[in-house]
C-alpha cells in the first residue's frame, strides 16, 4: 500500500458543487501539505499543517479550506468549485527537519485529478 | 520571494547520451533542495535530496550538485535510457521540515 493515499483519484464535477479531496498517510509524519499543479506553473502550495492544531495558508488558499482530522488525515475542500480550480492536486507529508537523521524530505501521494465543468 | 527556474522546459536526447538538467533559485538561504521525477498523470517520486551543507548527492546513474552561492543545482543522468523519459522537477526547502518552492519542471524525452 502507498504511504500517502489520496481519494478520489479522479473527479469530474460542476460549477458550484462542494468537493472534498482526502489524504491519509502511514508514514507517521506530523507535517502535511496540499499542492495544486497546473501545466507550466509547477506546484503551488494551497495549505499546510505542522500538526493537528496548526493549519496555515499557502500561496493560493483562496477558494479552498482544509481540515486536519487526525495526524494521519488531511482533507482539502472546495466549497463552491469553479472551472479555474481544474487541476491536479497533490498531498504531501514530511517529518520536521533539523533533527538527527531527518532531512525534511517530502513524500507525495499519487494525485487527485479534478475537473470542474 | 524565492523563485525557482528550470531551463530548458523540454529536452529530447537519443538513448545513451548524458542528461544535464538545470535548476536555479533566487535566494541562497535554502535549507535543502530536492529533485523529483513525475511520470504523466502520476505523483512525484523523490530522486535526490541535497542538504544545504552538501555539494552533491549520488544515486546510481543520478548525480545532483548544489552551489548555493550561485543559486544553482544541476541533475546529471548518465547514459540515458527511454525509461528516463519523464518530467523532472526541482524544489527548494526553505526551512527545516517546511514548505517547498517548486520549479515548473523540465520534460525529458529519451528516444531509442
Amino acid at each position: 500500500d502507498a504511504d500517502v493515499t489520496q481519494t478520489p483519484r479522479n473527479r469530474i464535477t460542476k460549477t458550484g458543487k462542494r468537493i472534498m479531496l482526502e489524504c491519509s498517510q502511514t508514514k507517521g509524519h506530523d507535517r502535511m501539505y496540499w499542492y495544486r499543479q497546473d501545466p507550466g506553473l509547477g506546484l503551488r502550495l494551497i495549505y499546510y499543517s505542522f500538526d493537528v492544531k496548526d493549519i496555515n495558508k499557502g500561496e493560493i488558499s483562496d477558494g479552498y479550506s482544509v481540515s486536519r482530522q487526525a495526524q494521519a488525515k488531511f482533507s482539502l475542500s472546495l466549497e463552491s468549485a469553479i472551472p479555474n480550480q481544474t487541476a491536479l492536486y497533490f498531498c504531501a507529508t514530511s517529518a520536521p527537519g533539523g533533527l538527527a537523521g531527518n532531512t525534511g524530505e517530502l513524500f507525495f501521494g499519487e494525485g487527485s485529478r479534478l475537473t470542474v465543468l | 520571494k524565492q523563485e525557482v527556474t528550470q531551463i530548458p522546459a523540454a529536452l529530447s536526447v537519443p538513448e545513451g547520451e548524458n542528461l544535464v538538467l538545470n535548476c536555479s533559485f533566487t535566494d541562497s538561504a535554502i535549507y535543502n533542495l530536492q529533485w523529483f521525477r513525475q511520470d504523466p498523470g502520476k505523483g512525484l517520486t523523490s530522486l535526490l535530496l541535497i542538504q544545504s551543507s552538501q555539494r552533491e548527492q549520488t544515486s546510481g546513474r543520478l548525480n545532483a550538485s548544489l552551489d548555493k552561492s550561485s543559486g544553482r543545482s544541476t541533475l546529471y543522468i548518465a547514459a540515458s535510457q527511454p525509461g528516463d523519459s519523464a518530467t523532472y522537477l526541482c524544489a527548494v526547502i526553505l526551512y527545516p521540515g517546511g514548505k517547498l518552492q517548486f520549479g515548473a519542471g523540465t520534460q525529458v524525452v529519451v528516444t531509442p
